[in-house]
């Protein structure tokens, strides 16, 4: 099973709402990612996860605030967003950071909406 | 500057035939570079990855070149059917970030197939 999960798959939200996305690969990886991607544009990293720990933080806003519970699951947690924030949120899991023959595999994304 | 370049942009082919899009990169040092198809509003699907060492790797009617020495790599299509319409997007990780699992991103090629 090489499969990323993603809920929910579209997701409305006001400026004062809080809400949270939520990834789940049972590939037995042990980095998971976070990606923002306007439309037209390539993915950009917002979070690393290895063996659990935040590995790397590409400088986001603290209105999102990645956590992995375990390590099959990763969360991101939305607080007071922009409507410039609205976006499709990928998460993407691989067997470890590094090495050239790991690869990522994504999920099918968030589609985020910031009213 | 964005060191990975793709063209074109975007291409409209008839269903059957081929075509060919190309990547351009400036990273250094060079670790590997992978071609992902993104269907709209999903998550990209990997085709291909190839270290320094592989200049051509196929996957299905999909076969990606590489020459390292240019910085070139290339996505060859053949006999394009309907469910090909996507973006293609190269990326590729370099020997240092590679540790921490950032890839760098090309925009994309956006393919139209028609019947």
């Amino acid at each position: 099973d090489t499969e990323v999960t993603q809920t929910p798959k579209h997701l409305v939200m006001g400026m004062t709402n809080k809400k949270s996305l939520k990834c789940e690969q049972h590939m037995g990886h042990r980095a998971m990612y976070w990606y923002k991607q306007k439309a037209k544009k390539p993915p950009e990293l917002m979070f690393v996860y290895s063996y659990e720990k935040l590995s790397i933080n590409e400088s986001v806003p603290s209105r999102f605030s990645p956590e992995c519970p375990n390590s099959s699951l990763l969360n991101l947690h939305l607080h007071a967003l922009q409507p410039e924030d609205s976006a499709l949120y990928l998460c993407a899991s691989s067997q470890e950071i590094g090495l050239a023959s790991y690869e990522q595999y994504f999920g099918p994304g968030t589609r985020l909406t910031v009213t | 500057k964005n060191q990975v370049e793709q063209s074109p942009q975007s291409l409209i082919i008839l269903e059957g035939k081929n075509c060919t899009l190309q990547c351009n990169y400036t990273v250094s040092p060079f670790s590997n570079l992978r071609w992902y198809k993104q269907d709209t509003g999903r998550g990209p699907v990997s085709l291909t990855i190839m270290t320094f060492s592989e200049n051509t790797k196929s996957n299905g009617r999909y076969t990606a070149t590489l020459d390292a020495d240019t910085k070139q790599s290339s996505l060859h299509i053949t006999a394009s059917q309907l469910s090909d319409s996507a973006s293609y997007i190269c990326v590729v990780s370099d020997m240092t970030t590679d540790s921490w699992g950032k890839l760098q991103f090309g925009a994309g090629t956006q393919v139209v197939v028609t019947p």
